[in-house]
């Protein structure tokens, strides 16, 4: 099936660094979503984006919907401790007709104190 | 706001029984939920659409008489796995949909273990 391009696949940074992630797609979409799993946890929604273009924060994260439709980046800044986790994009395919959300394989982040 | 439950959240059974996993969005209606399973370090894998009143769509490779789903209600979502096998061990978990958005709202997860 279809998938999402997501890079990069784990990350070692110390406390207090920024973060970046980005999917890619070869074809557009109308949503972008990045959640956040912990281990032995569903996924929690972290922000979602319904246009192209569209520049949303959430606190200390920053995601963007790429004005090509085929791309989405999350940035975290000042990272901490909680932070640790793995980041999933997801998205929902124009012309699919279907309510199905496609997957990045996940960004495993792990800090550093 | 968009709160989802899962029950139970880690269940131990022998091979061979049936388990049923519980989803219920607690707070908002859902018209759609989805089925998901999850290997150790992997992403999720759908597998099945369920919308209420009506059948399961199930995705390709999973097979809708071993996993029956129920939407009985805009509530809740039921996953039953028939005569359970060892290689059906694996972290199960259901989403919702709220109405009019993609956005989907995730459950705490159900581990389930075969022996």
């Amino acid at each position: 099936g279809q998938q999402l391009n997501q890079s990069p696949q784990s990350m070692f940074i110390q406390e207090g660094e920024d973060v970046s992630m980005n999917c890619t797609s070869s074809s557009i979409f109308n949503t972008w979503l990045w959640y956040k799993q912990d281990p032995g946890e569903g996924p929690v929604l972290l922000i979602a984006l319904y246009k192209a273009g569209e520049l949303t924060s959430n606190g200390r994260l920053t995601a963007q919907f790429g004005i090509t439709r085929k791309d989405s980046f999350l940035n975290i800044s000042a990272s901490i401790p909680s932070d640790v986790g793995i980041y999933f994009c997801a998205g929902q395919p124009a012309f699919q007709g279907a309510q199905k959300l496609v997957f990045g394989q996940g960004t495993r982040l792990t800090i550093n104190p | 706001g968009a709160v989802v439950s899962q029950h139970p959240s880690r269940v131990i059974c022998k091979s061979g029984t049936s388990v049923k996993i519980e989803c219920r969005s607690l707070d908002f209606q859902a018209t759609t939920m989805f089925w998901y399973r999850q290997f150790p370090k992997q992403s999720l894998m759908l597998m099945a659409t369920s919308n209420e009143g009506s059948k399961a769509t199930y995705e390709q490779g999973v097979e809708k008489d071993k996993f029956l789903i129920n939407h009985a209600s805009l509530t809740l979502s039921t996953l039953t796995v028939t005569s359970a096998h060892p290689e059906d061990s694996s972290f199960y978990i259901c989403s919702a949909r709220v109405a009019n958005f993609e956005t989907q709202y995730f459950g705490p997860g159900t581990r389930l273990l075969v022996l």
